[in-house]
């Protein structure tokens, strides 16, 4: 099944520095790539996600690279928030083409990110 | 519109109960998944149903857990003789369809003393 493995596992940072978290994943069928944010105690929330068949999304100041030959993907966030603390988590999955098909995800183990103000 | 919501918040039960996890998802949600969550580690699937059926039971540990959909929206996940090894976070999530974004619920909480 998909391996997929997450570094740092800690990273802290000062308020309006960038953060960037790496991915890598094994299964070179995976094909949907989803980053989740985990505040303590909370659910994990869905932040920006990227397919396959693109190699960089950005969403104000989220970004997400994919590199499908190296195998991994990472997570940059410019101008860190005390409101970004939290953790976060990569996955990946094999999403079909259809409707009804399994998006089972494979997380890493998560990175506590920690933006010192 | 409501998210998608687990009960119990919390349960704590002792070795070898039997124990059921609900989950309600987001209403029209026609796909389900369960995915266990242990301290310090990212979430772990499950199950995943697709309406009413099971459509890959492959994360399930061991034939203590079984989960049911049976009217395609409420599930249960219920885990017989329990052991300590199962305290975890369940956590629930629902797709309309299998294409789109997960919605997680908040989990819930089983510790086995």
């Amino acid at each position: 099944g998909e391996n997929v493995e997450q570094h740092p596992s800690t990273l802290s940072v000062q308020e309006g520095d960038s953060a960037v978290i790496k991915c890598t994943y094994s299964d070179s069928a995976s094909n949907y790539f989803p980053w989740y944010k985990q505040e303590l105690g909370k659910r994990p929330q869905l932040i920006i996600d990227i397919r396959s068949n693109v190699g960089e999304k950005k969403d104000q100041r989220i970004a997400v690279t994919l590199n499908k030959t190296a195998k991994h993907f990472s997570l940059h966030i410019t101008e860190t928030q005390p409101e970004d603390s939290a953790v976060y988590f990569c996955a990946a999955s094999r999403r079909g083409p259809f409707c009804y098909g399994n998006n089972r995800l494979a997380f890493g183990k998560g990175n506590q990110v920690v933006v010192i103000p | 519109g409501a998210g998608v919501s687990q009960t119990p918040s919390n349960k704590v039960t002792e070795k070898g109960k039997y124990v059921e996890l609900r989950c309600d998802p987001i209403s029209g949600h026609t796909a389900l998944y369960w995915y266990r969550q242990s301290l310090g580690q990212g979430p772990e699937f499950l199950i995943y149903f697709q309406g009413t059926g099971a459509a890959d039971d492959s994360g399930l540990p061991n034939d203590r857990f079984f989960a049911v959909r049976p009217e395609g929206s409420v599930s249960t996940l219920k885990i017989q003789r329990t052991e300590r090894g199962d305290s975890a976070v369940y956590l629930c999530a629902s797709s309309f369809g299998a294409n789109n974004e997960q919605f997680f619920g908040p989990g819930t909480r089983l510790t086995v003393l």
